[in-house]
């Protein structure tokens, strides 16, 4: 089944306590991205990936690591996290990296829900 | 002004009536317009693409007026399991996708 995981679903952690989340697609697609939605917000973008070995960032970067070293994950990293990282994130996927900003489907993971104390 | 803005509602709905609502976006250079669906806590997923020509999908029609910038979303009969929110979402530039904050419709039995 075509789809995108994510890891943790829920995590409750204390500020400064490094964690990762995990990303997995199987649709060999070239842009994957995070997004976090807050209450009144809405989505923003994190951080985005066109291929492996390359990322850039999104509308909110700060306190967030990424990295791309295979096509099929893209772990979202927060070194020391704070309770303003408190959110439901979402990663996403998309075929066609230079349509993925412009013009394709993405494909968004379950979701998790990060609380920092 | 906001690059994607939408009246987050909620638009309460009688079973079986048509509710229409529309979005604006910021960037005249925008290229890809779609509305997204997301119902509470979980993940969005595609609902349709917006396309010069506008597009019907079922109940569901998309527009899009390039010279006003907005897009709208119309859905006829509606039905209990159409309560949800419906995103738009748009082409930001530089690789990017611009989300609204999303219209809350509830459909009333």
């Amino acid at each position: 089944e075509a789809q995108v995981t994510q890891n943790p679903r829920y995590l409750i952690t204390v500020t400064g306590k490094k964690l990762t989340v995990t990303c997995s697609q199987n649709m060999n697609h070239e842009y994957m991205s995070w997004y976090r939605q807050d209450p009144g917000l809405g989505l923003r973008q994190i951080y985005y990936s066109m291929n492996v070995e390359v990322t850039d960032k999104g509308d909110v970067p700060e306190g967030y690591k990424v990295s791309r070293k295979e096509k099929r994950n893209f772990p979202l990293i927060l070194e020391s996290p704070s309770p303003n990282q408190t959110s439901l994130y979402f990663c996403a996927s998309s075929p066609n990296p230079t349509l993925a900003g412009g013009g394709d489907t993405q494909y968004f993971g379950p979701g998790t829900r990060l609380t920092v104390l | 002004r906001k690059e994607v803005e939408q009246d987050p509602g909620p638009f309460n709905v009688p079973e079986g009536a048509t509710v229409a609502f529309n979005c604006t976006y910021s960037n005249s250079a925008s290229q890809s317009f779609f509305w997204y669906r997301q119902d509470c806590r979980k993940e969005p997923k595609l609902l349709m693409s917006v396309y010069s020509s506008g597009n019907e999908d079922g109940r569901f029609t998309a527009q899009l007026n390039r010279a006003s910038q907005y897009i709208s979303l119309l859905i006829r009969d509606s039905k209990l399991s159409d309560s949800a929110t419906y995103l738009c979402v748009v082409n930001g530039g530089n690789n990017r996708l611009a989300f609204g904050k999303g219209n809350q419709v509830v459909v009333i039995p």
